[in-house]
């Protein structure tokens, strides 16, 4: 059964750069089938894209975030990893991850982690 | 503000039928992109329910069904349970953001 965990630091300050992973086991994230990608969720709102990403590395970003964002894949890790530069308030969400049913971007997604919450303030 | 608008809450009796409309444009649901159901309950991650519009994955009850028309798509609950209380969320794609977009979400109640 594919599980994915997303770890955080849980609290980040304001401007400061967020790094979350998240490490896929009972599959394989080099598989050629699938995108896998990030959405978050701020507290009481609704579900916000971030972007995906295929093994090969190409990937897809919300215009939003575009400029803040960065997702990469380790497959000698097995972990996707999300970057979002200069964090605000408004950054404050469960942030999840998840992997997409085929290796199309507008693909649903069928696996999800549990989520991981990060807020920001000094 | 959500490129696919829901309503922001719909509510029925045990055993009702209720549907969440979710309403795009011509660049992501016109487009002939597909729609994709999520049922999310409190404290939990989403869980897919439709894809592709119409279909159900393994294990989701055919009391869920979806449809889709021009530049629309309905998610229909029939049968309605006590546990069916959660919030829905659609997706799609859109051409010209060039990325996945969410619904804003529906919170169902069931009274």
């Amino acid at each position: 059964q594919l599980q994915l965990q997303e770890s955080g630091p849980g609290l980040e300050k304001p401007s400061e750069t967020l790094l979350l992973t998240c490490t896929v086991s009972g599959g394989s994230i080099s598989s050629r089938s699938y995108y896998w990608g990030w959405i978050r969720q701020p507290p009481g709102k609704g579900l916000e894209w971030i972007g995906s990403i295929y093994y090969s590395g190409s990937t897809y970003y919300t215009p939003s975030l575009k400029s803040r964002v960065t997702i990469s894949v380790d497959t000698s890790k097995s972990q996707l990893s999300l970057k979002l530069s200069s964090v605000t308030a408004a950054d404050t969400a469960v942030y999840y991850c998840g992997r997409q049913t085929s290796a199309v971007v507008t693909a649903p997604f069928d696996y999800w982690g549990q989520g991981t919450l990060v807020t920001v303030s000094s | 503000q959500s490129v696919l608008t829901q309503p922001p809450s719909v509510s029925g009796a045990p055993g009702q039928r209720v549907t969440i409309s979710c309403t795009g444009n011509s660049s992501n649901i016109g487009a002939g992109y597909g729609v994709h159901w999520y049922q999310q309950l409190p404290g939990t991650a989403p869980k897919l329910l439709i894809y592709g519009n119409t279909n159900r994955p393994s294990g989701v009850p055919v009391r869920f069904s979806g449809s889709k028309s021009g530049t629309s798509a309905s998610l229909a609950i029939t049968g309605l349970q006590a546990d069916d209380e959660a919030d829905y969320y659609c997706q799609s794609y859109d051409r010209s953001l060039s990325g996945v977009v969410f619904g804003g979400g529906t919170k169902l109640t069931v009274l």
